[in-house]
């Protein structure tokens, strides 16, 4: 099975300020034979379900801000929150589908 | 736009089975994979299982495969997720979401998701 690690848990930024969250896998997810990265990342505000920010890594969601934008292969991975608003207060999941489905503990991002 | 709906919130007693149902609209439900996941009250995401209607597949966590059967009716357009055996610590949200595999890619990101149905169980 492959383990997905995140750091930091939580995460405190002032507004407008950048906010980076890493991501990392026990194995890689890059299928070499499309040069994809089976990973995605999600923005889980409190009483409602996940949202899909990005997908293959770093492909921005229909409607998604860009000052959101994934990074990185293989096994290390980073979601970029370019200037926080207020309304990124969230609890933000990596997940990989390489094989199976398997997801991040979350990194709490809040307003310093 | 697809859109998941599901049913209402369950108390349930330990050793009791659970089925929490997912309706889809907006678009052709046998060409979906729908995937099941919940999360514990303040706790991360866990997948638990999918169905590809199309081909008549279901796929399990390995930690769920004795106790969970996930089905669909293409006549109604939902999808089902039946948790047998339950214990205190099976008390979480669940979770439905149109899984973007099942084709190519094989396995794929969720979205959307359903609004979670929250799953009690005590004594």
């Amino acid at each position: 099975d492959i383990v997905m690690t995140q750091s930091p848990d939580s995460l405190a930024v002032s507004l407008g300020e950048r906010a980076t969250i890493n991501c990392k896998s026990s194995q890689t997810v890059l299928y070499n034979s499309n040069s994809k990265n089976y990973l995605a990342w999600y923005q889980q505000k409190p009483g409602q379900p996940p949202k899909l920010l990005i997908y293959w890594a770093s492909t921005r969601e229909s409607g998604v801000p860009d000052r959101f934008s994934g990074g990185g292969s293989g096994t290390d991975f980073t979601l970029t929150i370019s200037a926080l608003q207020a309304e990124d207060v969230a609890v933000y999941y990596c997940q990989q589908y390489f094989t199976s489905f398997s997801f991040g503990p979350g990194t709490k991002v809040h307003v310093k | 736009q697809v859109q998941l709906v599901q049913s209402g919130a369950e108390v349930k007693k330990p050793g009791s089975s659970v089925k929490v149902s997912c309706k889809a609209s907006g678009g052709t439900f046998n060409t979906y994979t729908i995937s099941w996941v919940r999360q514990a009250p303040g706790q991360g995401l866990e997948w638990m299982g999918r169905i590809i209607p199309i081909f008549r597949t279901v796929d399990y966590a390995q930690k769920f495969q004795a106790r969970v059967t996930i089905t669909a009716d293409e006549s109604t357009s939902t999808a089902y997720m039946e948790l047998s055996s339950l214990r205190p610590e099976d008390t979480a949200v669940y979770y439905c979401a149109r899984d973007m595999g099942g084709g190519n890619p094989w396995w794929g990101w969720f979205d959307p998701w359903g609004q979670g149905t929250r799953v009690t169980v005590s004594s």
